[in-house]
């Protein structure tokens, strides 16, 4: 059972547009929810993460917004630039403390052309 | 701050050998996880160590693979026999308290 569904499996994007990433969820336990950042030949790395007390978490350039209610969430990049070619992740997790585990989605790969 | 160390970091084997991974988590991290993550997927989690002692082993199949944690700091994965489907890259992940997992750069391992 795959817990965490991700779409699109890959998307191309210009530079300087908006990559959009969606994910959803089923287990209405989850109350964590990260996305990693993972470049060729390197391990995934913590972009930005949300939690469902709040709809949306902006960082720079790098957007979640969260819908409770529809079990989704979404990751938009504004202004995207070729570095951030990469393979995303989202993930969900449950628990706190000791007990907390990551669930991830199959993952994104962006290519933003020049 | 160092980050998580892994290796080696490429490995090919033929099946029914056995292989071993080592991980030095970030200093002071109390979790450790290891996780397989087969190409076009994302980590799934094989084992977590909260210290010495093994949190959760749920989804390490536990017929071939096998891992401790020695003296709650670095950690080694073991498979034997290994498969086929066993190729993938295993990746070490280490965090303190709070929620946050640092990822190491990962073995990659191919079964012939």
């Amino acid at each position: 059972q795959q817990q965490v569904k991700q779409s699109p499996q890959s998307l191309i994007v210009q530079k300087g547009g908006i990559s959009i990433i969606n994910c959803a969820y089923e287990n209405t336990a989850f109350d964590y929810f990260p996305w990693y950042q993972q470049f060729p030949g390197k391990g995934p790395a913590l972009l930005i993460a949300i939690r469902p007390d709040v709809s949306e978490k902006k960082e720079g350039r790098f957007t979640i917004s969260f819908n409770k209610s529809a079990k989704q969430f979404s990751l938009h990049i504004m202004d995207s630039q070729p570095g951030d070619s990469a393979t995303y992740f989202c993930a969900a997790s449950r628990g706190g403390g000791s007990n907390y585990k990551l669930t991830f989605g199959k993952g994104t790969l962006l290519t933003v052309n020049p | 701050e160092a980050g998580v160390a892994q290796s080696p970091r490429y490995k090919i084997i033929e099946k029914r050998q056995s292989v071993a991974f080592w991980c030095n988590p970030i200093s002071g991290h109390a979790t450790l996880y290891w996780y397989q993550q087969i190409l076009g997927q994302g980590p799934k989690l094989l084992i977590q160590f909260q210290n010495n002692g093994v949190v959760d082993d749920s989804q390490l199949p536990k017929d071939r693979f096998s891992a401790e944690r020695l003296k709650g700091v670095d950690s080694t994965l073991k498979i034997q026999p290994a498969k086929l489907e066993d190729s993938a890259v295993y990746l070490c992940a280490s965090s303190p308290v709070a929620v946050e997992q640092y990822f190491g750069p990962g073995t990659r391992l191919t079964v012939t």
